[in-house]
């Protein structure tokens, strides 16, 4: 069974640029999570879909960033425009069960 | 509002020495414990979890941890530890609620050497 796959590993972007940053969950889980981790950081949540709805945006820093996930399949995260502070890594994880929840390798954003 | 504290960010041991990697977490509601381990240009790996039941849980690969609700806390223990255990290891609670997000602590990092 394939895992959490996220796309791209690394992006490296412009102060004001757009980047999309995408994540395929495990086949079957309805539960899509997004987190955070900014350099020497915790790792923080920014949303929650199930299947295609918003369970849970709380986490979200600013109207800078748009989570969609069309179909309760892939989802994708936008960040537009990019500030320096968005740098970090951005993981992606999907569960059938809350309490076990399977995360991707991982995006890791620069913004210059 | 619930939060979760690593007393360590960096453990070194030697290879074959016991280690404990320190969890305590703050909630006034109960709470699903986790601890999540990621090797070098990995993801993170769900390492072990207390839900309800016994309060001392085991992974495969020797490690333990034992939920204390009096001390708040989730301490991780092995006995005698590896090269390969070398990795960045979190703590987590969630609300045990259905789909609630993980809160983490900022991390542990593990070194093995010889």
């Amino acid at each position: 069974e394939a895992g959490v796959t996220q796309f791209p590993s690394h992006s490296v972007i412009e102060k004001g640029q757009t980047v999309t940053l995408r994540c395929d969950p495990i086949s079957g889980h309805d539960n899509l999570y997004w987190y955070r981790r900014v350099m020497g950081k915790e790792i923080k949540f920014l949303l929650h879909f199930v299947k295609e709805s918003k369970q849970d945006e709380s986490g979200m820093p600013n109207n800078r960033f748009l989570a969609e996930r069309t179909g309760g399949t892939y989802s994708t995260l936008k960040v537009q425009p990019a500030e320096l502070e968005d740098s970090g890594v951005y993981f992606c994880a999907s569960s059938q069960y809350p309490w076990e929840q399977y995360f991707g390798p991982g995006t890791r954003l620069t913004v210059t | 509002a619930q939060s979760v504290t690593q007393l360590d960010s960096q453990v070194p041991v030697f290879e074959e020495a016991p280690v404990e990697l320190r969890c305590n977490y703050s909630s006034s509601v109960s709470v699903y414990l986790f601890w999540y381990v990621q090797y070098p240009n990995q993801g993170l790996q769900l390492l072990l979890k207390y839900l309800s039941g016994s309060t001392l849980v085991e992974s495969i690969n020797g490690f333990e941890a034992e939920f204390n609700k009096s001390q708040t806390s989730f301490h991780l223990r092995k006995p005698s530890v590896h090269i390969s255990d070398t990795a960045e290891y979190f703590c987590a609670v969630s609300v045990n609620q259905a789909g609630t997000a993980l809160i983490f602590g900022k991390g542990t990092t593990l070194s093995v050497s010889s």
